[in-house]
């Protein structure tokens, strides 16, 4: 059974703050991982993906890869209040998607 | 942009009557899903399909069908609603390539009175 982990949360940062997210996941031959945002009472949208073992950046979000721990990281640097939300993360099996259950981001103004 | 289409943001239905879920995309992708997501359980897939007319269980499959006649539209079909089947369902679809990720719809939110 391949299974990802995520701390439920909330964590809560203050405005401005670097908010860290992280996910486990259980099969070492996972190559791809997705990280999704959903607001409440809306369908997951995606933010990045990574593939490669290091980090990626994209605007104000960083993905890190450490393949040999098994961990995938979401940074979010100067957190604002519209991040708020619950952060999926997933990785690929065959055709499918293995999410974890979220982690509820909360930043406060 | 890729765009999937629920057929109903809210529904509300009665015990025992059959539910149909409908879901359009328009990016030409072989693969389609079906997941429900309820608090604490995050997105469990029902059902998923990767061509016309194939289709394949997921880790919920109980109490559910799908059919897929067009690329285009997977329907979720609750053969027989029950109250524990009352949850936001969420329709996705992907490239079959590796490392895609999926795009999802809107979501349904079912409520089985």
């Amino acid at each position: 059974q391949k299974e990802v982990e995520q701390n439920s949360g909330p964590l809560s940062v203050p405005e401005g703050a670097i908010a860290s997210l992280n996910c486990t996941y259980s099969d070492r031959g996972s190559q791809s991982f997705f990280w999704y945002r959903q607001y409440s009472g809306k369908s997951p949208e995606l933010i990045m993906f990574i593939y490669s073992n290091g980090d990626k950046e994209d605007g104000r979000f960083t993905a890190q890869l450490n393949k040999a721990s098994q961990y995938v990281s979401l940074l979010i640097r100067d957190s604002q209040p519209s991040d708020s939300a619950t952060y999926l993360c997933a990785t690929e099996y065959g055709n499918k998607l293995v999410f974890g259950a979220g982690t509820i981001l909360r930043v406060k103004s | 942009d890729v765009k999937v289409t629920q057929s109903s943001r809210y529904l509300v239905k009665r015990t025992g009557e059959k539910v149909f879920l409908e879901c359009v995309q328009d990016m030409d992708h072989e693969n389609m899903f079906w997941y429900r997501q309820d608090p604490g359980l995050g997105l469990r897939l029902i059902y998923f399909s990767y061509d016309v007319k194939m289709k394949e269980k997921g880790d919920i499959p109980e109490g559910y069908s799908v059919s897929r006649e067009k690329k285009e539209r997977f329907s979720l079909i609750l053969e027989s609603a029950s109250t524990n089947q009352t949850s936001m369902y969420l329709c996705a679809s992907s490239s079959p390539d590796s490392n895609q990720p999926q795009h999802f719809g809107d979501g349904t939110r079912l409520s089985i009175l």
